[in-house]
């Protein structure tokens, strides 16, 4: 089974400064990592994933992640937030072995300040 | 392409009442997921249809049903509304080839109130 701790619930920012969220997980088989947005009052759309290869991946927005898998993390950077960034973040976790569930963190409410 | 559509986008019911949470999606996926989110919960899966004609059960199956009609539509029904089962109710779809893994994308959801 696997499991998924993101490890701040919120965070404040400024405008133009650099982020990072913070995502662990646990699991005894290889995996697949995802990380999606939701701003209010929306469905949840797909912001970047990792399935094999480089272990940095770059997303929409210009956010990006890298996977390591020494730490069983997957934190999500973006170098200069905007206000439009304000939004809630899920880190999400699947295994590889054919299975079609996927287990999403509890999230992580971004608020970016002027 | 409309994507994940969901009805209705609100509803109220009262303790017992029963109703259905419809889905659709036009992107021709094999796999659908019924999913509540609560906060500082996460998203926690109700049932899932890996591919058309199976169901099966998620995380917090207790007190739904779930119907996979055809390849585009799958519907989630509450028979005896709890408070409990107050939430926000998204449905999602992936393509699910099988031994591969694919992100999934989401109806823009259902705020459901139990009274």
């Amino acid at each position: 089974a696997q499991s998924v701790t993101q490890l701040d619930s919120q965070v404040p920012v400024f405008e133009e400064a650099p982020v990072e969220l913070r995502c662990n997980y646990s699991s005894s088989v290889s995996v697949y990592l995802f990380w999606y947005v939701q701003y209010p009052n929306q469905g949840l759309q797909l912001l970047l994933k990792y399935l094999s290869g480089s272990t940095l991946v770059k997303g929409i927005n210009g956010f990006e992640a890298e996977f390591n898998k020494s730490q069983t993390s997957f934190h999500l950077r973006k170098p200069s937030v905007h206000i439009s960034d304000t939004a809630e973040y899920f880190c999400a976790v699947s295994d590889t072995t054919g299975g079609f569930k996927t287990i999403f963190g509890a999230g992580t409410r971004l608020f970016v300040k002027a | 392409n409309a994507g994940v559509t969901q009805t209705p986008k609100f509803q109220v019911l009262k303790t017992g009442q029963s109703m259905t949470l419809q889905c659709a999606q036009d992107m021709n996926h094999n796999s659908m997921y019924w999913y509540r989110q609560d906060p500082g919960m996460g998203l926690r899966l109700i049932y899932y249809s890996a591919s058309e004609g199976t169901t099966d059960k998620g995380e917090v199956p207790n007190g739904y049903n779930v119907s996979r009609l055809n390849k585009r539509e799958f519907s989630l029904r509450l028979e005896s509304a709890a408070p409990s089962q107050t939430s926000v109710y998204f449905c999602a779809s992936s393509g699910g080839l099988a031994g591969g893994w694919y992100e999934q994308y989401f109806g823009p959801g259902t705020r459901l109130t139990v009274t």
